[in-house]
This record gives C-alpha cells, structure tokens and sequence, in this order.
C-alpha cells in the first residue's frame, strides 16, 4: 500500500491562508490523491481530491506537484471551523481501500 | 453531496453482548462499503471491505468471526459486534464508494461503543 506522510500539527491565524503538505513518494501512476478532514467525534469528511492536474473547489485547493510525489491541500482563508485532522490518502488500486496516515493537526487561532 | 448515516450514533452494552451497527448510503448506491475504527487520538483502522452479495474481506489481525459483516442490498451494510468487550470500546466509522466519482469515499458520522 503506496504510504504518505504529513506534519504531526501546524497552526495557523485566523483569515490567513494555509498550505498542508503531503508526501506520497511510493505513489503509482493511477493511484488518486485524497484529502479528508475530521473533527472531534465525527465520521471524515470529503475535501478534495486529483490525480495529476492542481483541482479547486468550494473548500480548498488541491496542488499536485509536477513528479507527483506530493501535494499541498491550500485552505485560502483558515477559519476557526477549520480547525481538524487532515488526512493526505492515496486511493488503492484495484481494491479501492485507503489507508489513513497520521494526519496533520491544524490549530486555528483567533 | 453524497450522504451516508449511520444507526445508532452511540450505544452502552454489557459484557457478552452483540451490537449491531448500520451503515446506509442514503443517496447513492454503494456496491463497496468500509468499516474502520478509531481509538481516542488515533487515525482510523480500516477493519475490513464489504461487497455486495459477498463475503466480506477482512484486514489482517481482524477476528471475522467478532466482527460479523452484512451487505445485503447496495445501500445497507451491518456491523455486528460478537460477545463485545471491554476492550471493543471504540468509535466505528463505515463509508461507502461512490463508483460514480472516481471511486470517492463517503463516511458515516460515527458509532460510539462502550462496554461495560
């Protein structure tokens, strides 16, 4: 199973952007690249995700670096509900499994 | 958006008890649903894959005779915890894939189990 590794924690300031890094160095050529968040007692939930080409939707940024071997889920504006676990996954072929890493503990502060 | 609940969101049993959780996929058909757990400030532990019509696969180190799988129609897969014990106490988390977007899963907000 391609692995991925991300910062333990990172803390931002309210209204300020924010970059989450992510790297997946094993990745394969059709493995997707995740991004899920999770707060405190609730299920995760769907960010984003891409395969080779930077993706934006109504929540983050996607930025697929060229080798494909990271990415950086960009929050363009951190708000204190922002505040979570976010988890980098690489969906597994052909089973479809994802195997959930540590996650980065963002800390928004006031 | 994709929509998956989950029944009950939290339950309290005896020691030796079954408890069975539902995972539903409540606006999609899941042909593939998950079933994780989490201990308190850890990542989620993916306990096994459930198929449509079939048999479950089950992660290594997961007893499949505990932890009893159903996945009988394309949007309803359950969780049956065996003689639950102490140590089964955690937070149950299922998803289903949505083949329709690039195989995205969607999570259920959660089952809290304590026993007692």
């Amino acid at each position: 199973d391609a692995k991925t590794t991300q910062p333990n924690s990172m803390e931002s300031n309210e209204e300020e952007p924010v970059h989450l890094p992510c790297n997946h160095s094993t990745i394969s050529g059709t493995d997707y690249i995740h991004w899920y968040r999770q707060l405190p007692s609730q299920g995760p939930e769907y960010v984003i995700h891409g395969l080779t080409s930077n993706v934006n939707n109504r929540m983050a940024s996607l930025a697929i670096a060229e080798d494909r071997k990271s990415s950086t889920l960009i929050l363009h504006r951190a708000t204190l509900r922002d505040a979570a676990v976010y988890y980098c996954i690489l969906r597994d072929v052909p089973t479809y499994k994802y195997i959930f890493g540590t996650g980065t503990r963002l800390k928004v502060l006031a | 958006g994709a929509v998956v609940s989950q029944h009950p969101s939290r339950v309290i049993c005896k020691s030796g008890t079954s408890v069975k959780i539902e995972c539903r996929s409540l606006d999609f058909q899941a042909t593939t649903m998950f079933w994780y757990r989490q201990f308190p400030k850890q990542s989620l532990m993916l306990m096994a894959t459930s198929n449509e019509g079939s048999k479950a696969t089950y992660e290594q180190g997961v007893e499949k005779d505990k932890f009893l799988i159903n996945h009988a129609s394309l949007t309803l897969s359950t969780l049956t915890v065996t003689s639950a014990h102490p140590e089964d106490s955690s937070f149950y988390i299922c998803s289903a894939r949505d083949a329709a977007e690039a195989y995205t899963q969607y999570f259920g907000p959660g089952t809290r189990l304590t026993v007692l």
